[in-house]
């Protein structure tokens, strides 16, 4: 079955560095996918999206990279602050596909 | 600014006692979904619904879990008798097509003792 799946569930890096969390999914029937940040004590928000016509997508600070050929999508942070620190999930998206979103990947900021 | 409103946002409970979380999408958004979340599985889908009507419960145990929309406005997930193992964190989330972004609640932290 499809599974959309994050590499490493703890990413620790120093405040300025540049974070990069990877996904990898397994199916290509529909590629579309959405990372959300959940901060302590919230629910988890969107961030970025992007949709299979495309190899990268930017936003404040963030870009996303979709390696079709692969399977293989990352999320990439500039000069990460302490208010990036949170859990990233990506998710799957478009058509019927129901969002799902395993553990995530904790990004913690060191000072 | 239009957000999912969840209660309680917190709840501690004794084995066996009967709990009821309730969800507020935001007007509008025909989809919702309940999630729970725990440090080991992560966040699970339990149930969604597609304007008011129930698609896919099959992440929810039968026999204790229930999830209804009696109205677009309101959304309730019901756990009946509750477990210890049912100690997570519940959220709902709502949106305007399954598959697109949503919306999240703050959730609700349910303890049961």
């Amino acid at each position: 079955g499809e599974s959309v799946g994050l590499h490493l569930p703890t990413l620790s890096v120093q405040e300025g560095d540049n974070s990069i969390i990877n996904c990898a999914y397994s199916n290509s029937a529909s590629d579309y996918f959405i990372w959300y940040k959940q901060e302590s004590g919230k629910g988890p928000q969107f961030i970025i999206d992007i949709r299979s016509n495309m190899d990268k997508r930017q936003g404040q600070r963030v870009t996303v990279l979709l390696n079709k050929t692969v399977k293989h999508l990352s999320l990439q942070i500039a000069a990460t602050q302490p208010g990036d620190s949170a859990v990233y999930f990506c998710a799957r998206g478009g058509g019927s596909y129901i969002p799902t979103f395993g553990r995530g990947t904790s990004l913690i900021v060191h000072p | 600014d239009a957000r999912v409103t969840q209660t309680p946002r917190h709840k501690v409970t004794e084995m066996g006692q009967e709990v009821t979380m309730r969800c507020q999408p935001i007007l509008g958004h025909n989809t919702v979904f309940w999630y729970r979340q725990t440090m080991m599985q992560g966040l699970e889908l339990l149930a969604y619904f597609r304007n008011r009507a129930p698609l896919d419960d099959s992440g929810m145990p039968k026999d204790r879990f229930s999830a209804e929309m009696p109205d677009a406005t309101l959304a309730t997930l019901k756990i009946q008798p509750s477990e210890p193992r049912d100690s997570a964190v519940y959220f709902c989330a709502s949106g305007f097509e399954e598959g697109f972004e949503l919306f999240f609640g703050e959730g609700s932290r349910l303890t049961v003792l």
